[in-house]
């Protein structure tokens, strides 16, 4: 299966700035996916990341607040803007194993604390 | 619409108890179905999967078994570890979208 790095791997924010996560893959992916893990609780898509084309926002997640960018088929970033406390989670990169029905490899997380 | 219920933790056992984590799910057509676990401070790693009816995912002792006739994917393992204290997560995957459950966390005392 495929290996994730994706930094940082936490970090401590003031409200009002932006916090720009990233994930970089071992193998080309057509597609990958973004996912916040709210304190205590599951996950939440938040965007499908296709390279060369706009990411597609799940329900409740806007462009403006977590702009998305796939430069190539290796890489991705993730940019929480504006940030408040609301936003303190987990945030989650993942990809597609090969095969389809073969399940997904996540990133370790990068966990944000908006303070 | 999809979706997973699992059962509600905290679960706690003493080691060498028999685990059993409960998840049902709702889909239209036959989605693929995993058990994800997340160790503390950790993401999430595959633990097991099945892709259809029947099938039995197993992996470091831990099974399930993919039962279309009553929605169910429930997670057992025989004897469980310290090590095997994480939070479990039950997904059902139909097209290119994942389902995720809410979340078990599993403790296991010495």
């Amino acid at each position: 299966s495929a290996v994730i790095s994706q930094k940082p791997s936490r970090d401590i924010c003031q409200r009002g700035t932006s916090l720009t996560i990233q994930c970089q893959v071992d193998s080309q992916v057509t597609m990958m996916f973004w996912y916040r893990q709210q304190p205590g609780q599951s996950l939440t898509l938040i965007a499908t990341a296709n390279q060369g084309s706009e990411a597609t926002y799940e329900s409740g997640f806007v462009i403006d607040k977590f702009p998305i960018s796939r430069p190539n088929l290796t890489f991705s970033t993730l940019t929480v803007s504006n940030m408040s406390p609301e936003d303190s989670s987990i945030y989650l990169c993942s990809v597609e194993d090969r095969g389809q029905g073969a399940g997904y490899t996540f990133g370790s997380g990068t966990r944000l604390t908006v303070v | 619409g999809n979706s997973v219920t699992q059962m509600e933790g905290p679960v706690t056992l003493s080691e060498e108890a028999f685990l059993t984590i409960n998840c049902t799910y709702t889909a239209t057509g036959y989605p693929s179905l995993f058990w994800y676990v997340q160790y503390p401070g950790e993401g999430l790693q595959l633990l097991l999967k099945a892709t259809k009816a029947d099938d039995k995912g197993s992996n470091k002792g831990f099974e399930a078994t993919y039962r279309k006739e009553t929605t169910s994917f429930h997670l057992e393992k025989g004897s469980v570890q310290v090590s095997d204290s994480a939070v479990y997560f039950c997904a059902s995957t139909g097209g290119f979208k994942t389902i995720f459950g809410a979340g078990t966390r599993l403790f296991v005392k010495a």
